[in-house]
């Protein structure tokens, strides 16, 4: 059980719009920053979006992310094949002094 | 180009040790915060414990705590990972992470507790 709360599955087709969420309580995402990481079959995590919004250089900005409150979003716009991917949440949560993930999206691009 | 290459993983009995090393080139590891996350097989991401630039801080997992032992030698550009009294739960992959926000990832070490 993930301190962190993610549907285990989302989907779409290309071109389409779809939102990931990630949901958390006071002490991590509401009190901290959230930070998404993509991770492709067979391959290490990647950085996608740091401090709720922020992409890295390289991400490209069909990739968003927000929070509010105890919650956070993932929006990807413009859906490609390549996005098809596992995607986690993460944040540090203050009263336990650990990072926690999410349990991890599986998206399929139809 | 940012490099992280971890080794030392492999099959130990339950209760064994094992020792993880991350070689960090690319960038000056004296300047980050470095993590140690695992992923069970067919699992999502756990991070296990983080040490501060110099060292002065460690923080762990409950999971881990008093087995698991994180250290860093910033002039040999290397991360570390002591592990004892392993349980068959910790079997995973070992990734190190760069960053307050795991920026840079290495490609993992799997890490088999079994009997």
């Amino acid at each position: 059980q993930s301190v962190l709360t993610q549907p285990p599955s989302a989907s779409g087709t290309p071109g389409q719009r779809v939102t990931i969420s990630c949901s958390g309580s006071s002490s991590n995402i509401g009190s901290d920053f959230v930070n998404w990481y993509q991770q492709l079959p067979g391959t290490a995590p990647k950085l996608l979006m740091y401090s709720n919004n922020q992409r890295p250089s390289g991400v490209p900005d069909r990739f968003s992310g927000s929070k509010s409150g105890t919650s956070a979003s993932l929006a990807i716009s413009g859906l490609q094949s390549e996005d098809e991917a596992e995607y986690y949440c993460a944040a540090w949560d203050d009263s336990l002094n650990v990072w926690v993930f999410g349990g991890g999206t599986k998206l399929t691009v139809l | 180009e940012v490099q992280l290459v971890e080794s030392g993983g492999g099959l130990v009995q339950p209760g064994g040790s094992l020792r993880l090393s991350c070689a960090a080139s690319g960038f000056t590891l004296s300047t980050y915060w470095m993590s140690w996350v695992r992923q069970a097989p067919g699992k999502g991401l756990e991070w296990v414990a983080n040490i501060k630039q110099d060292g002065s801080e460690r923080y762990y997992v409950d999971s881990v705590k008093g087995r698991f032992t994180i250290s860093r030698d910033n002039a040999k550009r290397s991360l570390f990972l002591q592990m004892d009294s392993l349980r068959a739960e910790d079997t995973a992959v070992y990734y190190c992470a760069r960053g307050w926000y795991f920026e840079y990832w290495g490609q993992g070490t799997l890490v088999t507790v079994s009997s």
